[in-house]
């Protein structure tokens, strides 16, 4: 299989603090992870691809200081929402590509992180 | 540009009846497709997909879809619908380009099995 695991599964916080979104492949290596955002009842929303030990590409109008991304291994990718407010509320849903594979191959997809900003 | 089109939001349908989900594409090359599933609190899991082989493409738990290039395309089918197939469904399209390709997601159809 190819398990791919969130941390944490949901999260609340306060308007202006720092929140870490951990992704990692449990039991594959990933050359490339991507980050996606779900608002309720639409489609997922690309925000960056990740590549291992290099700097993420971000989607036109996604704030690169507003979402910090760290590709630092082969099996964990972060997520740092910075000074959180509550329109950043939202599902957040990571997905890997396993090493070596093709790059029309499968994306596995964690569960998915629900932030709460109050 | 690649885009799919979800024409239902939402799909109901009674246990035991047959499913269909349409998804239309639009595509200045051949495309790539991938239909996927999203039950509650669980992660994207694949259904199946298609990439130039064989028109029908079956997938897990029973589904299947076929590509119809005159149609522009890929719904998805199951003769006869479980009610653990109530969940979200995505048509996904691939976007070939630089070192990485990208998913690109319909708006999703949430199907509804009544026993």
């Amino acid at each position: 299989g190819a398990v791919v695991s969130q941390h944490p599964s949901r999260v609340i916080c306060k308007s202006g603090t720092s929140v870490k979104i951990e992704c990692r492949s449990l039991d594959f290596q990933a050359t490339t992870m991507f980050w996606y955002r779900q608002f309720p009842k639409k489609s997922l929303m690309l925000m960056a691809t990740s590549n291992e030990g290099s700097k993420a590409t971000y989607e036109q109008g996604v704030e690169k200081d507003k979402f910090l991304i760290n590709h630092a291994s082969l099996t964990l990718s972060t997520l740092t929402v910075t000074s959180a407010h509550p329109e950043d509320s939202s599902f957040y849903i990571c997905s890997a590509i396993k090493r070596g594979s093709l790059s029309t191959d499968t994306q596995y997809f964690g569960p998915g992180t629900r932030l709460t900003v109050l | 540009a690649q885009s799919v089109t979800q024409l239902d939001s939402h799909v109901s349908v009674s246990e035991g009846t047959p499913v269909l989900l349409r998804c239309n594409y639009s595509s200045s090359y051949s495309p790539s497709l991938f239909w996927y599933v999203q039950h509650p609190n669980k992660g994207l899991q694949l259904l199946l997909k298609y990439t130039s082989a064989a028109t029908l493409v079956k997938g897990i738990n029973g589904f299947e879809a076929e590509f119809k290039k005159s149609e522009t395309s890929f719904h998805l089918t199951k003769p006869s619908a479980h009610m653990s197939d109530a969940a979200e469904y995505f048509c996904v399209v691939i976007i070939y380009g630089g070192a990485t390709n990208k998913l690109i997601f319909g708006t999703g159809t949430l199907l509804a099995v009544q026993p």
